[in-house]
């Protein structure tokens, strides 16, 4: 089955400096990737996605960057601000019908 | 409702006991999900409905869980004999069409469960 791995765990930042995430996924049949923003006590939102037949997507500060190949995918935000400070989890599509979550990154951004 | 409704919002029992966890997704959505999210962890996948079968079960720890659909819109999560280690945060989503192929998974609030 599919499987997931997320880094980094924990990532700070200052105000207005770009922060990137990084995931892996095996299976190569994967071919949905949503990110998720999780605040604390919230659920789980969408924030961007990117289908395997794009290498990237973009919507204002954030954007998604997907390598097929070396089956990676990365979430990239400029400009961040406190209110991204949140808990982000990539996942990817296993068997076509559900998500396989990454173990999130906790992003800190300070004023 | 606007959103998928999870209830109760916090669950505290004693191990051993039988609890029931209810999702009700947003009207019209074919796929309905459940997912455990431990502290610090991701959401982990327990069980996907495509209407009112189960088509996919395989991420249920053991014979002690078993969820229901009966009539493709509410769902319940049915945990026997809780153990301490059911704790968790039992998150429902809801889905416009079978499968990913819309995408966006829509989640609830959760529901947490505490098992002293």
């Amino acid at each position: 089955g599919e499987n997931v791995e997320q880094h980094p765990s924990t990532l700070s930042v200052q105000e207005g400096d770009s922060a990137v995430i990084k995931c892996t996924y095996s299976d190569s049949a994967s071919n949905y990737f949503p990110w998720y923003k999780q605040e604390l006590g919230k659920r789980p939102q969408l924030i961007i996605d990117i289908r395997s037949n794009v290498g990237e997507k973009k919507d204002q500060r954030i954007a998604v960057t997907l390598n097929k190949t070396a089956k990676h995918f990365s979430l990239h935000i400029t400009e961040t601000q406190p209110e991204d400070s949140a808990v982000y989890f990539c996942a990817a599509t296993s068997g076509f019908q559900k998500l396989v979550f990454g173990t999130g990154t906790r992003l800190l951004v300070s004023p | 409702g606007a959103g998928v409704s999870q209830t109760p919002s916090n669950k505290v029992t004693e191990k051993g006991k039988y609890v029931e966890l209810r999702c009700d997704p947003i009207s019209g959505h074919t796929a309905l999900y459940w997912y455990r999210q431990s502290l610090g962890q991701g959401p982990e996948f327990l069980i996907y409905f495509q209407g009112t079968g189960a088509a996919d079960d395989s991420g249920l720890p053991n014979d002690r869980f078993f969820a229901v659909r009966p009539e493709g819109s509410v769902s319940t999560l049915k945990i026997q004999r809780t153990e301490r280690g059911d704790s968790a945060m039992y998150l429902c989503a809801s889905s416009l069409l079978p499968g990913m192929n819309t995408g966006e998974l829509f989640f609830g609030e959760g529901s947490r469960l505490t098992v002293l």
